[in-house]
C-alpha cells in the first residue's frame, strides 16, 4: 500500500538549517514526491516536486534556501537561513494509478 | 500568475449537500486536471479526488465514492464539488488544487472554504 511517512514535530534554530524527512513505503521507493508548506492559518503553499534520484523542480518564487535530495525511499526537504516564516507544517505528497497521497505532516518549530 | 479562487464559507446540517466551487485564472482551464482535499481542524491533509476538465472524467477516492460529484463548467472555466449527506466530521476546510501533470503533484492551491455541518 502507497505510504508516506513523517516525523510529527521538528525543531531548529533562527538562522540555522533544518532536513525534514519523508519515507516512502516498501516497495516504492522510486516514487517522486511533492513538498508544501502550511503557514499557520493559511492554505498549502506548492514547495517542489523531487524525484527519486534528487532532482527537484520548485515552484514559483520558493528561494534558494529551500532544496531536496533523494537517498532510497527517503525524500529529504533542507531549509537553510530558518527564518521565522518558515515556521509551518510541512507535507510530502505521493501519487499512484488513481490514487494520491499525503504524509500526515511535520510540524516545524523555529526556536 | 495562476490563481484558484475558491467560494465563500458554507454552514450545512448533517443529511444535506454542500457545492463548493473553484475558478482558476492564469492558464487554460482544460488543460489541467483540478484536484479536491480536504482538512478537517486541526488534522493534516486528505485526498478526495480529481477531475480532467477536457473530458469531464473523474476519480475518487474510495472514502468518499457514493457521496462526492466532481463536475465542471468550461463555458464559465470553474470546478464544483459537491458532498452529500454531510456529517458533522465532514466539517474542514475544502482546497481545490491544481495538477501539475495529470493525476500527479499539485502546484497550486486555492485559499480553502470552510464548510461547517451542524444542527
Amino acid at each position: 500500500q502507497l505510504m508516506l511517512t513523517q516525523s510529527p514535530s521538528a525543531s531548529a534554530s533562527l538562522g540555522a538549517s533544518v532536513k525534514l524527512t519523508c519515507t516512502l513505503s516498501s516497495g516504492h521507493s522510486s516514487y517522486a514526491i511533492a513538498w508544501h508548506r502550511q503557514q499557520p492559518e493559511k492554505g498549502p503553499r506548492y514547495l517542489m516536486k523531487l524525484n527519486n534520484d534528487g532532482s527537484h523542480s520548485k515552484g514559483d518564487g520558493i528561494p534558494d534556501r529551500f532544496s531536496g535530495s533523494s537517498s532510497g525511499a527517503e525524500r529529504y526537504l533542507t531549509i537553510s537561513s530558518l527564518q521565522s516564516e518558515d515556521e509551518a507544517d510541512y507535507y510530502c505528497q505521493t501519487w499512484g494509478t488513481g490514487i494520491v497521497v499525503f504524509g500526515g505532516g511535520t510540524k516545524l518549530t523555529v526556536l | 500568475q495562476v490563481q484558484l479562487v475558491q467560494s465563500g464559507a458554507e454552514v450545512k446540517k448533517p443529511g444535506t449537500s454542500v457545492k463548493v466551487s473553484c475558478k482558476p485564472s492564469g492558464y487554460t482551464f482544460i488543460g489541467y486536471y483540478m484536484n479536491w482535499v480536504r482538512q478537517a481542524p486541526g488534522q493534516g491533509l486528505e485526498w478526495m479526488g480529481w477531475i480532467n476538465p477536457n473530458s469531464g472524467d473523474t476519480n475518487y477516492a474510495q472514502k468518499f465514492q457514493g457521496r462526492v460529484t466532481m463536475t465542471r463548467d468550461t463555458s464559465i472555466s470553474t470546478a464544483y464539488m459537491e458532498l452529500s449527506r454531510l456529517k458533522s466530521d465532514d466539517t474542514a476546510v475544502y482546497y481545490c488544487a491544481r495538477d501539475g501533470g495529470g493525476g500527479s503533484f499539485f502546484d497550486s492551491w486555492g485559499q480553502g472554504t470552510l464548510v461547517t455541518v451542524s444542527s
